[in-house]
Parts: structure tokens; C-alpha cells; sequence
């Protein structure tokens, strides 16, 4: 079984500060994929980033930037210089290797308020 | 534009009325799936499709069926729904070509069942 761990369930931070939202996540499998969504008050998801297991690289775009650590099982995320925009909550999600389902196992998301 | 629509966006309905959310993607992807979201829980796959004519449960199908007739649209059907299905749901779609397609999803249906 497969499991996404998000153990943050609210953070609030004051706009400009950097915060870094957890990502744990438990799979048996050796090849597998990560995501980040982010989901605004208006309620759709938004992809963000894809991330192989085999790229341990991290991650950086914009303000966002991506720390994949296989050792740890965690691939957290961090909003530097964060603005108001940026209040959501973040899921993050887990799909297997290929042949599977294709089902994203989503963590139960964390929800980022950032105060002007 | 590339897209995923689900109809209807809200609903409200009463115990033992079916009900269809429909979902249609442009993208021609293969594969679609339904989503549920609950507070505290993230979301829960309901049904996928890796194709035409080809569908799947998830881990949470009671309660639900789907077809897929066309490739583009995969309706989700509560034939009688019930409080407990109360919940937003997703549809998805992404390419069929290996696991890393990522899903791209509809804007959600908030559905109430009094």
C-alpha cells in the first residue's frame, strides 16, 4: 500500500516570510512520481510540479522551489517571499509505477493562510 | 483552450434522485478518473477509465457507476445517492503514455444530498 503524509494541516505565516510545506510519503514501489497541486479558495486544482523518483535533483521555480530526498521519503515544498496569492491548500500526491492505475494517492493537504 | 468541464458545478438534490456529473475533456487523453474530496481526507479515487469502453474502481466506488462511450466525456452517475455522498468531486484526464501523464482536473462539482 501507498501512503502521502501531510502532517501539517494549517500553517499561517505573514506575507514575505518563507515557509516550507512537508511532504512524506511511503510506497513499496522503486519507480514512482510525485506532484504538488495547489488548490485556491476558488476550489480547482492547479498542477505544479511532477517529480520522477529517479531525480533527486531539486527544484526551483520562481518563488516555489522543490527538496526531493528519497532517503527521507519527503519531497517538500517552499514558497520564499511568500504573498497573499499564495493562500491555498497545497496536496500533495503519489502514482506508482507504470502498469498501475494511474491513481494519484493524495496526502490530506495542508492549508497555507498568508496575512498582508 | 485545453480543458476539463464538469456540469453541473453545484447541486443539490434529496435521498434516491439520480443524478449524472457530466465530465468531458478536449485534450484527447485516454485516461480519465473520478475524484472525491472530504475534509481531512484529501481525495479518493472513485473510478477510473484507461480507455474507451474500459473502466475500473477505485477505492471508494460504492454508491457510483461510470461509462465511457466516448472518448472525451466520462460521466459519473449516483443512480441513488445518499447524505454520505455529499462531497466535492474532481474528474481528470492525462495522456495514456506511461504513469508520469500528469492528471490535470475539472474545476469541481459541490454536490449536497439531503
Amino acid at each position: 500500500a501507498q501512503k502521502v503524509t501531510q502532517a501539517q494541516t494549517e500553517i499561517s505565516v505573514v506575507e514575505k516570510e518563507d515557509v516550507t510545506l512537508d511532504c512524506v510519503y511511503e510506497t513499496r514501489d522503486t519507480t514512482y512520481y510525485l506532484f504538488w497541486y495547489k488548490q485556491p479558495p476558488s476550489g480547482e486544482l492547479v498542477f505544479l510540479i511532477r517529480r520522477n523518483s529517479f531525480d533527486e535533483q531539486n527544484e526551483i521555480s520562481g518563488r516555489y522551489s522543490w527538496n526531493f530526498q528519497k532517503s527521507t521519503s519527503s519531497f517538500n515544498f517552499t514558497i520564499t517571499a511568500s504573498q497573499v496569492v499564495d493562500s491555498a491548500v497545497y496536496f500533495c500526491a503519489l502514482i506508482r509505477r507504470p502498469g498501475s492505475a494511474r491513481q494519484l494517492t493524495f496526502g490530506s493537504g495542508t492549508q497555507l493562510t498568508v496575512l498582508p | 483552450e485545453a480543458q476539463v468541464t464538469q456540469n453541473p458545478r453545484y447541486l443539490i438534490t434529496v435521498t434516491g434522485k439520480k443524478l449524472t456529473v457530466t465530465c468531458s475533456q478536449n485534450m484527447n487523453h485516454e485516461y480519465m478518473s473520478w475524484y472525491r474530496q472530504d475534509p481531512g481526507l484529501g481525495l479518493r479515487q472513485i473510478y477510473y477509465s484507461m480507455n474507451v469502453e474500459v473502466t475500473d474502481k477505485g477505492d471508494v466506488p460504492e454508491g457510483y457507476k461510470v461509462s465511457r462511450k466516448e472518448k472525451r466525456n466520462f460521466p459519473l452517475i449516483l443512480e441513488s445517492p445518499s447524505p454520505n455522498q455529499t462531497s466535492l468531486y474532481f474528474c481528470a484526464s492525462s495522456l495514456l503514455a506511461g504513469v508520469a501523464d500528469t492528471q490535470y482536473f475539472g474545476p469541481g462539482t459541490r454536490l449536497t444530498v439531503l
